[in-house]
């Protein structure tokens, strides 16, 4: 598909299983960060942000944690189900005149029945 | 909700034609982003508006681009003279407030190929 790129990411998980997908920012100055979905031949579809006062958040099935230490963060999604199998791009943005939201390359879930 | 309805949602076009691609935000949004994606790239904002006004156009990738709000229910994104480089998946997302800190709500998209 279009969101595919040539060195993206890839993790196959059985249904049923947990999944955890990484991803490393660069701004040190971000304090905003999102996650969202890609299906084939769709928009991006918000899955849940995080500001940079807190380290953990959770929603229904999904858990967000951000280390600012390291710059990284990681989206888990608990009990994969096949319709979870999309592209996942986190993004962040550092605020003020910065309008932009940075988003990485994605990473490719395939769950597998 | 319809959410974010864009249109077309795939344009062909030979190099050198005028494209237009429509985005209607969702109502009450007062934000409005454009965004381009592709494979080698991946997702980059062209540009960003708030309450109808251009804000941040630095994503714009040159005067062939150009973008306008009339009103808060409507945006336009136009390509004049397209060329095969611009071929992508372009998107339109809304949010309400200011920035870039609120959940944006993506469209579809258009898939935009110049031959």
């Amino acid at each position: 598909g279009e969101n595919v790129g040539l060195h993206l990411p890839t993790l196959s998980v059985q249904e049923g299983d947990n999944s955890i997908i990484n991803c490393a920012y660069s701004n040190s100055a971000s304090d905003y960060f999102i996650w969202y979905k890609q299906e084939s031949g769709k928009g991006p579809q918000f899955i849940i942000d995080i500001r940079s006062n807190m380290d953990k958040r959770q929603g229904q099935r999904v858990t967000v944690l951000l280390n600012k230490t390291v710059k990284h963060l990681s989206l888990q999604i608990a009990a994969t189900q096949p319709g979870d199998s999309a592209v996942y791009f986190c993004a962040e943005n550092s605020g003020g005149s910065n309008y932009k939201l940075t988003f990485g390359k994605g990473t490719l879930l395939t769950v597998n029945p | 909700d319809a959410g974010v309805i864009q249109s077309p949602r795939h344009e062909v076009t030979e190099m050198g034609q005028e494209v237009t691609l429509r985005c209607k935000p969702i109502s009450g949004h007062n934000s409005l982003f454009w965004y381009r994606q592709t494979m080698m790239r991946g997702l980059e904002l062209l540009i960003y508006f708030n309450n109808n006004v251009p804000i941040d156009d630095s994503g714009m990738p040159e005067d062939r681009f150009s973008a306008k709000m009339p009103n808060a229910s409507f945006s336009t994104l136009k390509i004049q003279p397209s060329e095969p480089r611009d071929s992508a998946v372009y998107f339109c997302a809304s949010s309400f407030g200011v920035g870039a800190k609120n959940i944006q709500y993506f469209g579809a998209g258009t898939r935009l190929s110049v031959l």
